[in-house]
């Protein structure tokens, strides 16, 4: 049974630091791994996909990578700022429609 | 491009009333649609899918339902809802299955 965790469950940075965000999964057989971003009583938006084939992906200051053969995903994100504060979640898609989300970091940027 | 419409954003409704909660998707056809629900400070837990018209799986057994009558509408439903229903609804939709998810705006459900 898959099993995806995110550590640390809460972040506070000062802005302008680079951060990274863990994201671990029990069971390398995944389709792809997914970060998104939320918002308080906000829905979920979705920062970058890495397909099962990928090293890495990135947008702008965002930079995910996958290593399946450790069950380990990380969100790196450079120069923080306060408008970077959410919870950012990560999702491991093993097939049959079923997708593992991890319960979340929640990160705070201080100005 | 593509879409997708969750309404209504809140709603507090008292134990025993009925629900239902509407997500539509524009831009796509025969879309993946998907319903979870998401518990303070934990994780998200998929409710139902579907893969098209009338076809609904339920991942879990509970006072829900869910129906598909369009190919772009995904509806989840309860006949009498109960104080353990709380909590924040999201609609979902993928391409195919092995595809990235893109999220609606979410409810928040208050049964009192």
């Amino acid at each position: 049974k898959q099993e995806v965790t995110q550590i640390p469950a809460a972040l506070s940075v000062p802005e302008g630091e680079n951060l990274v965000l863990n994201c671990s999964f029990t069971d390398s057989a995944i389709y792809n791994l997914q970060w998104f971003r939320q918002d308080p009583g906000k829905g979920l938006t979705s920062l970058l996909l890495i397909q099962s084939s990928q090293r890495e992906q990135t947008s702008g200051r965002l930079n995910a990578s996958l290593d399946k053969s450790s069950g380990r995903s990380t969100l790196y994100i450079a120069a923080s700022q306060p408008g970077d504060s959410a919870t950012y979640l990560c999702a491991a898609h093993t097939g049959g429609f079923k997708t593992i989300f991890g319960a979340g970091t929640r990160l705070f940027v201080k100005a | 491009s593509q879409t997708i419409h969750q309404w209504p954003a809140t709603l507090v409704q008292p134990v025993g009333s009925p629900l239902s909660l509407e997500c539509t998707v524009e831009g796509t056809s025969n879309p993946n649609l998907y319903w979870y629900r998401q518990a303070a400070g934990r994780g998200l837990q998929l409710l139902f899918y579907s893969v098209g018209i009338g076809q609904i799986s339920s991942e879990v057994p509970q006072n829900l339902s869910a129906s598909r009558p369009q190919d772009r509408q995904f509806i989840l439903s309860s006949k009498k809802l109960l104080l353990s229903d709380s909590g924040f609804y999201l609609c979902a939709w993928s391409p195919t299955g092995e595809a990235g998810y893109t999220f609606g705006s979410g409810t928040r459900l208050t049964v009192v």
